[in-house]
């Protein structure tokens, strides 16, 4: 089935560095992958999406490349603010329109 | 657009009795619904989708006859947790898909606490 392997946490970085979180899928046919953000107590925002190979997702400075020949969409952004700290799951949505999530990893920005 | 509300945000009940929690799209007409489960720092687990006016799909491993999904209308899905344990106590998001699309929109979750 659907699958998708997220790097492990927790993160934490000084503002202003350059934050990457890894993300690998299994998947059969073309899914549509996302990166959603959940701040403490809330629920999840979408932050990008790409739905076909080779399509970048960007939002808030934060992109992430749909790359179908290593089956990843890894999340990056250069330069952090405290502001980003929270939990980054990596999602895929198949046929039926359901999510597999990444277990999430956890972001700390210190100032 | 695409706001999706949850309501109650956090609710205590005494083990036994049962919660209902809605799920509203309040600005478009939803085709599924999802509802997840998130235990304490892990990621969300896909309970059941529902679809208007047809019964609810559940997970391997859900009991249907304890998590009781309604999905009334084009805007609105319950999640009624019966007979409820503290082992119930989570996080519980809901989630809402328009037709032909693959997004889902999120609602900011239901904090249940069974004591």
């Amino acid at each position: 089935g659907d699958s998708v392997t997220q790097m492990e946490g927790p993160v934490t970085l000084s503002e202003e560095a350059f934050l990457t979180i890894n993300c690998t899928y299994t998947a059969t046919g073309y899914p549509s992958l996302f990166w959603y953000v959940q701040y403490p107590g809330e629920g999840l925002q979408l932050l990008l999406k790409a739905t076909k190979a080779d399509d970048k997702g960007s939002n808030k400075g934060f992109e992430a490349t749909y790359r179908k020949e290593t089956t990843s969409f890894h999340l990056e952004k250069g330069s952090v603010q405290v502001s980003d700290s929270a939990v980054y799951f990596c999602a895929l949505s198949g046929s039926d329109y359901k999510l597999s999530f990444g277990a999430g990893t956890t972001v700390t920005v210190r100032a | 657009g695409a706001v999706v509300s949850q309501h109650p945000s956090r609710v205590i009940c005494k083990s036994g009795t049962s919660v209902k929690i809605e799920c509203r799209s309040l600005d478009f007409q939803a085709t599924t619904m999802f509802w997840y489960r998130q235990f304490p720092k892990q990621s969300l687990m896909l309970m059941a989708t529902s679809n208007e006016g047809s019964k609810a799909t559940y997970e391997q491993g859900v009991e249907k006859d304890k998590f009781l999904i309604n999905h009334a209308s084009l805007t609105l899905s319950t999640l009624t947790v019966t007979s409820a344990h503290p082992e119930d106590s989570s996080f519980y998001i809901c989630s809402a898909r328009i037709a032909s699309s693959y997004e889902q929109y999120f609602g900011p979750g239901t904090r249940l606490t069974v004591t």
